[in-house]
C-alpha cells in the first residue's frame, strides 16, 4: 500500500501561470480533502471531495480555485491565475470513512512557490 | 467556531528528558483528537488517534490523554531523543456529523544531543 501520492513534490510559477496539484489516495479510500499550510501557520482546510462529488468546499477560494476527483484518476487541485499569495505547502489526506471518523493519512505534500 | 492552541510555540529540550506537549480547544463536542509530526518541508506523519470515548493512547514511548470536558489533550514523550526534534501538531474533529478538522499550530521540539 502506497499511501497517499502526492505529486509533484515542488512545484514553480510564474505569476498568472496555472498550477496542478495531484493528488491519489490510499487504496480503498474514497474521501479526499486537501489543506494549505502557509508558513508559520496551521493548516487550514480547503476542499472535501468524494469520488465525482464536491462536498464541502468552504474553505476554498471561490476565485482561481477549483477542486475534483473524478471516478477514474486521482483528485486535482488547480489554481489558475497563481499570484505571490497563493505560495504555500497544499496536503491532501485520504480517509476510509466520511468524517474521517477513522483518522487522517496525509500525503508528502506539493510546495508551490510563485515567483 | 472550534479553535485549537498549542503550548507552548517552541520547546528546546536536552536528550533523555521526558515531556509534555499540550493542546486545548474551544468546543468540547469533539469526535476524535489526532497527533501528528511534522519534519521541516515534509508531510504529517500520524502518532496517535484518541476517539472522544477514551482517554489515553500509547504507542511506544508516546502517551496521548485527552480530557474533554476541561478541552484539553497532552501529548507526552519519554525519554526523548534528538531523532524527537519535529512539529508536532494537534488535529480536532468535532462531532454532530460530518465537520472538518481543526489544527493547532503545532509546537516546534528540539532534542538536544
Amino acid at each position: 500500500n502506497a499511501g497517499v501520492m502526492q505529486n509533484p513534490r515542488h512545484l514553480v510559477r510564474r505569476r498568472g501561470q496555472e498550477a496542478r496539484l495531484r493528488c491519489s489516495p490510499m487504496k480503498g479510500h474514497s474521501h479526499v480533502y486537501w489543506y494549505r499550510q502557509l508558513p508559520e501557520e496551521g493548516l487550514k482546510f480547503m476542499v472535501y471531495l468524494q469520488k465525482e462529488n464536491i462536498i464541502d468546499e468552504s474553505g476554498m477560494p471561490k476565485e482561481r480555485f477549483s477542486a475534483e476527483f473524478p471516478k477514474e484518476g486521482p483528485s486535482i487541485l488547480r489554481i489558475q491565475q497563481v499570484v505571490r499569495g497563493d505560495s504555500a505547502a497544499y496536503f491532501c489526506a485520504s480517509s476510509l470513512v466520511a468524517g474521517p471518523v477513522d483518522g487522517y493519512t496525509f500525503g508528502s505534500g506539493t510546495r508551490l512557490t510563485v515567483v | 467556531k472550534q479553535e485549537v492552541t498549542q503550548i507552548p510555540a517552541a520547546l528546546s529540550v536536552p536528550e533523555g528528558e521526558n515531556l509534555v506537549l499540550n493542546c486545548s480547544f474551544t468546543d468540547s463536542a469533539i469526535y476524535n483528537l489526532q497527533w501528528f509530526r511534522q519534519d521541516p518541508g515534509k508531510g504529517l506523519t500520524s502518532l496517535l488517534l484518541i476517539q472522544s470515548s477514551q482517554r489515553e493512547q500509547t504507542s511506544g514511548r508516546l502517551n496521548a490523554s485527552l480530557d474533554k470536558s476541561s478541552g484539553r489533550s497532552t501529548l507526552y514523550i519519554a525519554a526523548s531523543q534528538p531523532g524527537d526534534s519535529a512539529t508536532y501538531l494537534c488535529a480536532v474533529m468535532n462531532s454532530g456529523g460530518y465537520q472538518k478538522v481543526t489544527f493547532g499550530i503545532g509546537t516546534k521540539l528540539q532534542v538536544i544531543p
